[in-house]
């Protein structure tokens, strides 16, 4: 079974530029998760979506942070603009309805903007 | 204060040694409590996880979870060079809140 599969790994941009990270879960998890983790620090959740519907987006600076799953499937995130404070790495998670403790994840997209 | 609290380390210790690692946590609501595994540049994994009080046993891990004390281990029986990673503890409350928060990790290193 392939595990949750992120891309690009690694991207450096400049800041102000637009960034975009995808994310393609386990099959048959509605469950998808995106994380921020600081260097030093553990994974903070961003966004939840249960299969399309995006249930808690508290944590989303949604003025420059937005994403998407549209078919409920894979998912999308985006940030535009990049700041500095953005270099980070996002993690992309995903489980299913019958094991929600059992979470699993991406090996994440390593942002850097200068 | 944070809700979730974990030592960063590092933690050395030799190879064969028992290593205990622990969160403590102020949130009450708290009932599943799960321990990730990572190595450097690599996303979590889950070892194990438990629900409410209580010990879970899978081969050298063990979990251990005190609700009173809002206080959780794992422990790592004959450690070897390969666990030298840094562990994450996170926890959710109930049936219907999925929202995990996770302790900063602790970096583990095991020399051989």
């Amino acid at each position: 079974e392939a595990g949750v599969v992120q891309s690009p790994r690694y991207k450096i941009i400049e800041k102000k530029q637009p960034v975009a990270f995808w994310c393609n879960p386990i099959s048959g998890h509605n469950t998808l998760y995106w994380y921020l983790q600081n260097l030093g620090q553990g994974p903070e959740l961003l966004i939840r979506y249960e299969n399309e519907e995006a249930v808690d987006d508290s944590q989303l600076p949604k003025d420059r942070f937005s994403a998407e799953r549209l078919k409920g499937v894979d998912s999308t995130l985006k940030i535009q603009p990049a700041e500095l404070g953005d270099s980070a790495v996002y993690l992309c998670a995903s489980s299913s309805r019958t094991a929600r403790s059992e979470q699993y994840f991406g090996p994440g997209t390593r942002l850097t903007v200068t | 204060q944070k809700e979730v609290e974990q030592d960063p380390g590092p933690l050395s210790v030799p190879e064969g040694a028992i290593v205990s690692l622990n969160c403590t946590y102020s949130n009450s609501a708290f009932q599943y409590f799960m321990w990730y595994r990572q190595y450097s540049r690599k996303g979590p994994e889950l070892l194990m996880y438990t629900y409410s009080s209580g010990n879970k046993e899978d081969g050298r891990f063990t979990a251990q979870v005190d609700k009173s004390s809002k206080y959780i281990s794992l422990f790592i029986r004959d450690s070897q060079p390969s666990d030298s990673a840094t562990y994450l503890c996170a926890m959710r409350g109930g049936s219907g809140t999925y929202k995990y928060i996770f302790g900063t990790g602790t970096r583990l290193k095991v020399l051989a």
